[in-house]
């Protein structure tokens, strides 16, 4: 597609529940990120990937969150057994070379 | 010390007007930096990206970087009331990292 794309642009889960978010980047973009962004603060970096190379998971907050890039293409972002502190949006942004190109976003609302 | 500060705002200026915007870093040997808008509920669009020191333009936007002060900051000439939005600052860490790390954005209100 032209854009990056994620779905679903709004969750609302229970307290306990995994949920899965998913990012379509652009097309032949090699970089992918993802980043979440609680109400009025700003843009928290959680993994990069990077082609074929192992992800750089440094900005995951805890091991309920886990990531995979199936194909160097589509994204999934898991959160195990959510709590409120995760509900925040979630933007998946991709690159080639100068500048990043962000998604529209998955609002997760825990309660 | 925060990796990338900008003023929370909110910056209120007049249409017509030249707004201008900080970031600074704290990270010397950061390479790339950019600009985002973000409009109430949405999502950052890139507006900008410079490397080099000095000023870059590009229609009534100019990036002024000064890597020696470590600060970048975006000018918008004739401002608008369309660009009331949150302007994010972004800067790359240094070591060939391509993970930008996002200042908490500065909110510019255009009045008529």
């Amino acid at each position: 597609g032209a854009g990056v794309s994620q779905s679903p642009s709004n969750k609302v889960t229970e307290k306990g529940k995994d949920v899965e978010l998913r990012c379509d980047p652009i097309s032949g973009h090699t970089a992918l990120y993802w980043y979440r962004q609680s109400l009025g603060q700003g843009l928290e970096f959680l993994i990069y990937f990077q082609g074929n190379s192992a992800p750089d998971k440094s900005g995951l907050p805890s091991d309920r969150f886990s990531a995979e890039r199936t194909g160097g293409s589509v994204s999934t972002l898991t959160i195990q057994r959510t709590q409120q502190e995760d509900s925040a949006v979630y933007l998946c942004a991709s690159s080639l070379a100068d500048g990043y190109t962000f998604g529209s976003g998955t609002r997760l609302t825990v309660v | 010390q925060k990796e990338v500060e900008q003023n929370s705002g909110p910056l209120s200026v007049p249409e017509g007007a030249i707004a201008s915007l900080n970031c600074t870093y704290s990270d010397r040997g950061s390479q790339s930096f950019f600009w985002y808008r973000q409009y109430s509920g949405k999502s950052p669009e890139l507006i900008m990206f410079i490397y080099s020191n000095g000023d870059k333009e590009d229609g009534r936007f100019t990036a002024q970087l000064n890597k020696a002060s470590q600060y970048v900051s975006l000018l918008i000439r004739d401002s608008q009331p369309s660009d009331s939005a949150t302007y994010l600052c972004a800067v790359n860490r240094s070591g060939g990292s391509y993970i930008p790390t996002f200042g908490r954005g500065t909110s510019l209100i255009v009045h008529p």
